[in-house]
């Protein structure tokens, strides 16, 4: 049972480049998340799903696109990555049901943008 | 939408007992979350508070008064492993599944 996996662990990109940071959860969770967490800050969510082929916008999603073509991966792109994008990217997945719905998160990518 | 207040920093010293505080607004409330987070690592849960009161869990407590939009997380024997970052989140009434973040407060624990 791995978790949250994420892929990959470390990326630097040139401004404008294109790049799809992979979700993967082997815990039949409903809800998977995209967080941004800069430095000193908390996490801001980007995208989110709440089932197979649903996506949602959170608080910061310019910039970015998902998609949930199978219920255990969330895939996040960056279509023309920009210096502001550096970041440190979380994903999370939950169960949509039971009473906690903690959140477990991936171990993240650290993406620096030149 | 939600707000959600912490204190940046806070120092405490090993073996003794910290509070964090944090205040929240929200057009909808349906439980408060603390979550831990080591400097370079992803954070982990720590606990869950959605009715008033105190959840005890080892020297882990949390507190919630729903009237007050107030949380706290109570930390006792303080350890130096205890060093970290700790992170608020409210969530959504309106959407179970999502959760606003705080900007964490972190905590530093010295001999």
């Amino acid at each position: 049972n791995a978790g949250v996996t994420q892929t990959p662990k470390f990326r630097v990109l040139k401004t404008g480049q294109s790049m799809t940071l992979l979700c993967a959860q082997d815990m039949n969770h409903e809800y998977m998340y995209w967080y941004r967490q800069d430095p000193g800050m908390g996490l801001r969510l980007i995208h989110y799903s709440v089932g197979e082929g649903t996506t949602a916008k959170g608080e910061v999603p310019d910039g970015y696109n998902v998609s949930r073509l199978k219920k255990q991966n969330f895939l996040l792109g960056l279509e023309s990555a920009a210096p502001s994008q550096t970041s440190v990217y979380f994903c999370a997945s939950s169960p949509a049901t039971g009473a906690l719905y903690e959140q477990y998160f991936g171990p993240g990518t650290r993406l620096t943008v030149t | 939408g939600q707000n959600i207040d912490q204190p940046t920093e806070m120092t405490a010293t090993e073996g003794a007992i910290v509070q964090i505080n944090c205040t929240y607004q929200t057009s909808g409330f349906n439980g408060l979350f603390w979550y831990q987070q080591h400097a370079g690592e992803a954070p982990t849960f720590l606990s869950y508070n959605v009715l008033d009161g105190l959840e005890e869990k080892g020297r882990f407590s949390s507190f919630l008064s729903r009237s007050k939009g107030y949380s706290y997380l109570l930390l006792k024997e303080l350890q130096m492993k205890d060093s970290a970052s700790y992170l608020c989140a409210v969530r959504d009434r309106a959407n179970a599944g999502k959760s606003t973040f705080g900007d964490g407060t972190t905590l530093t624990v010295k001999p």
